[in-house]
């Protein structure tokens, strides 16, 4: 199995422009989550859903959107992209609820000029 | 959202014994206690989960005192390859499936 893959890896983009990271996993998890981490710092959610079809808003939702048409793909959305969404965005799933695992996938670091 | 506190950082040499203490005091019945390691440009990886008491795998312990407000993971004989961030983690079940990464503590083992 190759677990939760991200692409792409890097990204730069310039301030107005749009793009969508994709995000997929083939665990057959129900659970997906959006992470960001900016530097030096902890990890936030961005959304998060509970399977096909569902998704939910987490602690920094603002700029971004998500979709969740099938089980395995989680893409995430960025319009009209800001300086402050330069981060490095983390894609991970899980079988169940908060308390489960969760398996991340290798990051993509996105900057923004 | 429960909320944890641990320490920013912390030095270690090889082969001494680490314990990083988390402090969470508003954690709820249900909730359990995940401990998540990171590694320079890679995404968190799973350590060790509990509910109370003691808990060891094979890389680490986790040891919950009965009011639970409180977590130590124990990382026996650590080597360099430890050298990483360690987050605790609270899953906090009044807040469906949000999990919250505080800053982490950042452990450096030196030889």
């Amino acid at each position: 199995n190759a677990g939760v893959t991200q692409t792409p890896k890097f990204r730069i983009l310039k301030i107005g422009q749009s793009m969508t990271l994709q995000c997929t996993q083939d665990m057959n998890h129900n659970y997906m989550y959006w992470y960001r981490q900016d530097p030096g710092m902890g990890l936030k959610l961005i959304y998060y859903s509970v399977g096909a079809g569902i998704t939910d808003k987490g602690e920094v939702p603002n700029g971004y959107n998500v979709s969740r048409s099938t089980t395995e793909d989680f893409p995430l959305r960025l319009e009209l992209a800001a300086p402050s969404q330069t981060s490095v965005y983390f894609c991970a799933s899980s079988t169940g609820t908060g308390w489960s695992e969760q398996f991340f996938g290798p990051g993509t670091r996105l900057t923004v000029l | 959202l429960a909320k944890t506190t641990q320490p920013i950082s912390m030095d270690s040499y090889e082969g001494q014994e680490v314990n990083i203490t988390c402090s969470h005091n508003n954690i709820a019945t249900n909730d359990y206690i995940t401990w998540y390691q990171q590694f320079p440009s890679q995404g968190p990886r799973f350590i060790i989960q509990g509910y109370k008491t003691k808990v060891t795998n094979e890389v680490a312990s986790l040891f919950i005192p009965a009011d639970r407000k409180s977590s130590t993971l124990s990382l026996p004989r650590v080597s360099l390859s430890d050298t990483a961030v360690y987050y605790c983690l609270v899953g906090d079940s009044r807040a469906g499936n949000m999990l919250t990464f505080g800053g982490g503590t950042r452990l450096m083992v030196k030889p």
